[in-house]
């Protein structure tokens, strides 16, 4: 069964601490692994799509890295406003274009 | 270009009452999809449409139904309301399906069933 799990559920880190955030999965091929952020009473924001091992993406303080097993979000010198729930999405090859999604990592980040 | 607009931002309905939420999207997506969101769980797909005039039951259909009005909305009926249904539900479209493609979504709809 394709599986995704995110940990840990809740990070809290101080401002300009630096940390990562995983994403591990389970499919019948990979397709496809998206990073979305979402606030609270919005709807997901897309970030990054990667799709083979050993890709990377970066934006702004984010870098997104991929392996055969699981993905990475690593936030560096986070600031406030980077406080948000951060949501994994996998598209397996027998899924056609559905998503399969883990359940997210709250992110609080302290001034 | 507003992406993904959904209506009504908020909803209570009683048990058994019907409503239908409503999804546009302005960027001449062919794919669309309906997924609703429950504190603890991940996004859950309940129904998708791949291209204008196609519908197709995701993980969880039991108890709506979907209409692919044209290639710009795609709506979600919930034909008897139980408190089951309560949920935030989220619209989001693709440009294609099947092949690996960002899916953006709209800022989703508040259903409350008592």
């Amino acid at each position: 069964e394709d599986q995704v799990t995110q940990s840990p559920e809740a990070l809290r880190l101080q401002e300009g601490e630096s940390s990562s955030l995983n994403c591990s999965y389970t499919v019948s091929g990979l397709r496809g692994l998206f990073w979305y952020r979402q606030d609270p009473g919005k709807g997901p924001e897309f970030l990054f799509t990667l799709y083979s091992a050993g890709e990377e993406k970066e934006k702004e303080r984010l870098k997104a890295t991929l392996t055969k097993k699981e993905s990475f979000l690593h936030i560096t010198a986070p600031k406030p406003e980077d406080s948000a729930t951060y949501l994994c999405a996998v598209q397996a090859s027998g899924s056609q274009g559905n998503l399969i999604f883990g359940k997210g990592t709250k992110l609080s980040v302290k001034p | 270009n507003a992406g993904v607009t959904q209506t009504p931002k908020f909803q209570v309905l009683k048990t058994g009452q019907s409503m239908t939420l409503q999804c546009a999207q302005d960027m001449n997506h062919n794919s669309m999809y309906w997924y609703r969101q429950d504190p603890g769980m991940g996004l859950r797909l309940i129904y998708y449409s791949a291209s204008e005039g196609t519908t197709d039951k995701g993980e969880v259909p039991n108890g709506y139904n979907v209409s692919r009005l044209n290639k710009r909305e795609f709506s979600l009926r919930l034909e008897s309301a139980a408190p089951s249904q309560t949920s935030v539900y989220f619209c989001a479209s693709s440009e294609t399906f099947g092949d690996p493609d960002t899916q953006y979504f709209g800022p989703g709809t508040r259903l409350t069933v008592l």
